[in-house]
């Protein structure tokens, strides 16, 4: 059974950083892309970043030279490394696996605050 | 990059069909055949119901169905049963990037 499952989020200042992860299994971890997808509050979708299979990253302009996405294959591990965050980064974060240009199994999430 | 537009929300009867819209540009549902639809009830994550603009992933009733015209793209629920109430994104694939819709809420009536 393929599981997703996100860590690492919390409450930080305005321009604090924080470490997300997000632990695959059930799966052939460093065959698949993998994104983080994130959600705010009562809003909609927004796609963060992605990293293929052979390490390239994607991200959109909104958190690019801010955010950067890396994975570990031999922990079957995504992470996301969030600096100089914003109120507006507050949502909650979630990884999931690219099938092609799309996303078949995703995570529960873990939120993430930015707030003095 | 602009998000793509969506109705707000939509409504029907059980039995009933309904047609969710998302309109984009030649940069992204147009230039692309790489439109993906997804269900997310409250509370919970996202999934996924059309891939690749028309294709179901293994598990969803065939009463969801994607198509595309130009820069719009739709998804089609027939036969609406009470559990799709929920509320529903489309996302197109832009050259390195992802755009996503707005969101509909789908009401059964």
């Amino acid at each position: 059974e393929v599981q997703l499952v996100e860590s690492g989020g919390g409450l930080v200042q305005p321009g604090g950083s924080l470490r997300l992860s997000c632990a695959a299994s059930g799966f052939t971890f460093s065959s698949y892309d993998m994104h983080w997808v994130r959600q705010a509050t009562g809003k909609g979708l927004e796609w963060v970043s992605a990293i293929g299979t052979a390490g390239d990253t994607y991200y959109p302009g909104s958190v690019k030279g801010r955010f950067t996405i890396s994975r570990e294959n031999a922990k079957n591990s995504l992470y996301l490394q969030m600096n100089s965050l914003r109120a507006g980064d507050t949502a909650v974060y979630y990884c999931a696996r690219g099938r092609g240009s799309s996303w078949d199994y995703w995570g529960q999430g873990t939120l993430v605050t930015v707030s003095s | 990059q602009s998000a793509l537009t969506q109705p707000r929300s939509v409504s029907g009867s059980p039995g009933q069909s309904v047609t969710i819209s998302c309109t984009g540009t030649s940069s992204d549902v147009g230039g692309y055949n790489y439109v993906s639809w997804y269900q997310q009830h409250p509370g919970k994550a996202p999934k996924l119901m059309i891939y690749d603009v028309s294709k179901r992933p293994s598990g969803v009733p065939d009463r969801f169905s994607g198509s595309k015209s130009g820069n719009t793209a739709s998804l089609t629920i027939s036969g609406l049963q009470a559990e799709d109430e929920a509320d529903y994104y489309c996302c197109s694939y832009a050259g390195s990037i992802w755009v996503f819709g707005g969101g509909t809420k789908l009401t059964v009536l």
